[in-house]
């Protein structure tokens, strides 16, 4: 059953921290995104990447969030040094093709930040 | 800039009513739209895809359609069942990059 796997499922984390969050696509797809979900903000897209290049991350913090790619196998987004407004739930997706495709999301990552 | 916008916030009926759910989106040149069911604690799982070229689809008790000329999408769902209950996110694929749009979502509950 193909799915998309996200670690840590829930992490709890001191102001200043660096967290890392992976996601593992699903097996062949070439787009990956990661999305940000807030009671007060809903789904927000923070980056965007196709083939492993970042295509957008207009709406990821560039300060204190970076994301990459290192392999068509791995998506990481990293917080450092953390805050307590970052705390969400961080979503991957992954889909195929160059835009048309059905995208499928994993299960979150739960982030709260002390 | 594409904005998505859903109608119902909330939505609460009996067990067996048909209903509807509305998403509008403001830029009508988009890809496709897709609908996802979340349950809470969870993630997204996809319900439907309509590409631009579509007008409906179908899955089971549920139909979305999509007018692109005037910017909306609906899901019906036929005779709701209490498992139904759980928040309704649309999403538009629009954009330079084709990024999904998410709309605020309608979050359903059906009791018996």
């Amino acid at each position: 059953d193909a799915r998309v796997t996200q670690t840590p499922r829930d992490k709890v984390t001191e102001m200043g921290q660096e967290v890392t969050m992976r996601c593992q696509p699903i097996l062949g797809h070439n787009t990956v995104f990661w999305y940000r979900q807030t009671m007060m903000q809903g789904l927000e897209l923070l980056a965007y990447f196709r083939n492993r290049a970042p295509l957008d991350d207009s709406g990821m913090p560039k300060d204190r969030f970076s994301a990459e790619m290192p392999d068509a196998t791995l998506a990481t987004l990293k917080i450092q040094p953390s805050e307590p407004r970052d705390s969400a739930v961080y979503f991957c997706a992954s889909g195929l093709g160059g835009g048309t495709g059905e995208l499928f999301f994993g299960e979150g990552s739960r982030l709260t930040v002390l | 800039k594409q904005e998505v916008t859903q109608i119902p916030a909330a939505l609460s009926v009996p067990e067996g009513e048909n209903l509807v759910l509305n998403c509008s989106f403001t830029d009508s040149a988009i890809y496709n739209l897709q609908w996802f069911r979340q349950d809470p604690g969870k993630g997204l799982t996809s319900l439907l895809l309509i590409q631009s070229s579509q007008r409906e689809q179908t899955s089971g008790r549920l139909n979305a359609s999509l007018d692109k000329s005037s910017g909306r999408s609906t899901l019906y769902i036929a005779a709701s069942q209490p498992g139904d209950s759980a928040t309704y996110l649309c999403a538009a694929r629009a954009g330079g990059y084709n990024k999904l749009i998410f709309g605020a979502g309608t979050r359903l509950a059906v009791h018996p």
